[in-house]
């Protein structure tokens, strides 16, 4: 099966700071990818998602990238805000395995 | 719509006692997945239904865990005797094309 590995695990920055999150993915049928944002006692929702035919998508300060022949792909989030503290998940494929999360502190 | 519901919201019982997990999806959604997350392993599919019937359970952790979808617009995950292991939240989700709609979750504790 999929298998996704998330890094780091946790990334504090201060704000204003750009921030990266980097997943690695197994499967090369996987054509999916989305990221997650989980606040404190939230439930996971989606934020950006990329599919295999393209190799970057942006939306305002986040964007992701997606590397196929290495498979990986990455979260950048530009002009961090405080209200981007989170944990953040990857996951690959519609039947979603996620990465274990990244827990993103931004410092005012 | 009011999105994904569940209830309860928390839950604490004593190991032994059977729990019941409830789910109503978001109307016209027709696939539904149960996850368990913990610190200590993250967010873990335990099965999901397509149109109402499970695709694949094999997340599901023991026998002790038994979910259904009697119908379009209800699921339940029942956990049958819990044990303090199983102390997690619990979320549903129902999915429009690719994206997971996820439900406010059941925070369960087991003494």
């Amino acid at each position: 099966g999929e298998n996704v590995e998330q890094h780091p695990s946790t990334l504090s920055v201060q704000e204003g700071d750009s921030a990266v999150i980097k997943c690695t993915y197994s499967d090369s049928a996987s054509n999916y990818f989305p990221w997650y944002k989980q606040e404190l006692g939230k439930r996971p929702q989606l934020i950006i998602d990329i599919r295999s035919n393209v190799g970057e998508k942006k939306d305002q300060r986040i964007a992701v990238t997606l590397n196929k022949t290495a498979k990986h792909f990455s979260l950048h989030i530009t002009e961090t805000q405080p209200e981007d503290s989170a944990v953040y998940f990857c996951a690959a494929s519609r039947i979603p395995t996620f990465g274990r999360g990244t827990s993103l502190i931004v410092h005012p | 719509d009011a999105g994904v519901i569940q209830s309860p919201r928390h839950e604490v019982t004593e190991m032994g006692q059977e729990v019941t997990l409830r789910c109503k999806p978001i109307s016209g959604h027709n696939s539904l997945f149960w996850y368990r997350q913990t610190m200590m392993r993250g967010l873990e599919l335990l099965i999901y239904f397509n149109n109402n019937v499970p695709i694949d359970d094999s997340g599901m952790p023991e026998d002790r865990f038994s979910a259904k979808m009697p119908n379009a617009s209800f699921s339940t995950l029942k956990i049958q005797p819990s044990e303090p292991r199983d102390s997690a939240v619990y979320f549903c989700a129902s999915v429009s094309g690719n994206e997971q709609f996820f439900g406010p979750g059941t925070r369960l504790t087991v003494l």
